[in-house]
């Protein structure tokens, strides 16, 4: 079975501080894709970022970069410089392939809160 | 392109009612997905459907059903309501022809059992 863990249920920090979201994933299956999304208080999540299980290469995007590590079952999102928009509850989900592209499996989220 | 809506927006029934909600897709895409989201439980996913068939379902009741039509609009229906049925329901759509697509979510049903 497929699982998604966010140890970290809460983070507050400080507006231009840098913050690193933890997820770490379980599953049987070689070929799988890992998502970020991100809902703000508006409630509508939005996507952030995939990466599949055959590619490791990390990735950048503005402020927004992604560690994928296979040996740790990890795919860590870190915020450079955080914003007050940056508030939210950030999801990290997993789809395991062969055909199961519309189930993922969430991790129960980390609320995090950026203060002026 | 339009994203993708829910109706409605908040709904309150009461226990042993039934409720009906409807997702209507980002244009082209042909993959539902509905998935529950509350406080205790987190987001845990329900049932997807593709090209009008349930292609994966999760571990719901079976008071828990839906269907989708062939403009890929699709409805989620909950019969005989329990108070644990309150929940933000939210709906995702995506092309659904590659396993790596990502979903495209809705701003989701507030439903609420007394």
């Amino acid at each position: 079975a497929q699982k998604v863990t966010q140890a970290q249920t809460e983070i507050s920090v400080v507006e231009k501080e840098d913050v690193t979201l933890d997820c770490v994933y379980e599953t049987r299956d070689t070929t799988y894709y890992l998502f970020w999304y991100k809902q703000p208080p508006s409630g509508e999540l939005v996507f952030l970022i995939r990466r599949n299980s055959f590619d490791e290469q990390n990735e950048i995007s503005g402020r927004y970069s992604w560690n994928f590590q296979k040996s740790t079952s990890s795919f860590n999102f870190t915020i450079t410089a955080s914003q007050v928009v940056d508030s939210a509850v950030y999801f990290c989900a997993l789809s395991e392939a062969s055909g199961n592209a519309g189930k993922s499996t969430f991790g129960d989220g980390t609320t995090l809160t950026v203060k002026p | 392109k339009a994203g993708v809506t829910q109706t409605p927006r908040y709904l309150i029934k009461t226990r042993g009612q039934q409720v009906t909600l409807s997702c209507s897709p980002i244009s082209g895409h042909r993959s539902v997905s509905w998935y529950q989201q509350t406080p205790g439980q987190g987001l845990q996913f329900l049932f997807e459907y593709f090209s009008e068939t349930q292609r994966n379902k999760g571990n719901f009741p079976g008071r828990f059903s839906g269907r989708q039509f062939s403009n890929s609009r699709s409805e989620m229906n909950v019969s005989t309501l329990e108070l644990g049925d309150s929940a933000l329901y939210l709906c995702a759509s995506s092309l659904g022809d590659r396993d790596y697509a990502p979903q495209y979510f809705g701003p989701g049903t507030r439903l609420t059992v007394t």
